[in-house]
């Protein structure tokens, strides 16, 4: 019963260090997107895509890559981290039907860059 | 997209019912709305989703009138499990052609006390 797995859980980073957050989910949905939550905020759509091979920005995609290889990962990738990107990075999946959609989340991953 | 408006946040007692509010007034013909909850250091979780009227699952109660302008979450009996973030979402399937993309806004805090 994996549904959305995030590694790692915690990270500490060097400013201008890079890095790969993984995110992997095992219900073959075609939707994948990575969001990030900071303090007393909501959720902000960084990238997401809509199948393998195909990805699109999201609300706040500066500082971070990703790509969609395969159905089941969706790694976010931090070029050159810098303290503005700390905070909680939540990946999720969907699929779409006519009854509209559900988005699965994983548990998170909180990173700190110092 | 769709803006949404929630109340910041609310308070209630062990075994009260707890409506909140969801405004949405340039919802579009497509768009479903979808509501989420959010434990402290864990991804949101999908409550309920509808359309129009009324719909009902084990948790929840959702409330949407005729114009659909607006929508109200109802939590029957709450407990002090039930002290969370609570998001309202309004859109069409996740990632469409059009770009369609479900945003997070800042949620509602709900504190239910004994």
């Amino acid at each position: 019963n994996a549904g959305v797995t995030q590694t790692p859980k915690f990270q500490v980073l060097k400013t201008g260090q890079s890095m790969t957050l993984q995110c992997a989910q095992d219900m073959n949905h075609e939707y994948m997107s990575w969001y990030r939550q900071d303090p007393g905020m909501g959720l902000r759509l960084i990238h997401y895509s809509v199948g393998a091979g195909i990805t699109d920005q999201g609300e706040v995609p500066n500082g971070y890559n990703v790509s969609r290889s395969t159905t089941e990962d969706f790694p976010l990738r931090l070029l050159s981290a810098a303290p503005s990107q700390t905070s909680v990075y939540f990946c999720a999946s969907s699929y779409s039907s006519r009854a509209g959609n559900t988005i699965y989340f994983g548990e998170g991953s909180w990173l700190t860059v110092v | 997209l769709a803006k949404t408006t929630q109340p910041i946040s609310m308070d209630s007692y062990e075994g009260q019912e707890v409506n909140i509010t969801c405004s949405h007034n340039n919802i579009a013909t497509n768009d479903y709305i979808t509501w989420y909850q959010q434990f402290p250091s864990q991804g949101p979780r999908f409550i309920i989703q509808g359309y129009k009227t009324k719909v009902t699952n084990e948790v929840a109660s959702l409330f949407i009138p005729a114009d659909r302008k607006s929508s109200t979450l109802s939590l029957p009996r709450v407990s002090l499990s039930d002290t969370a973030v609570y998001y309202c979402l309004v859109g069409a399937f996740l990632f469409t052609g059009g770009g369609n993309k479900l945003t997070f806004g800042t949620g509602t805090q709900l504190k239910v006390e004994l």
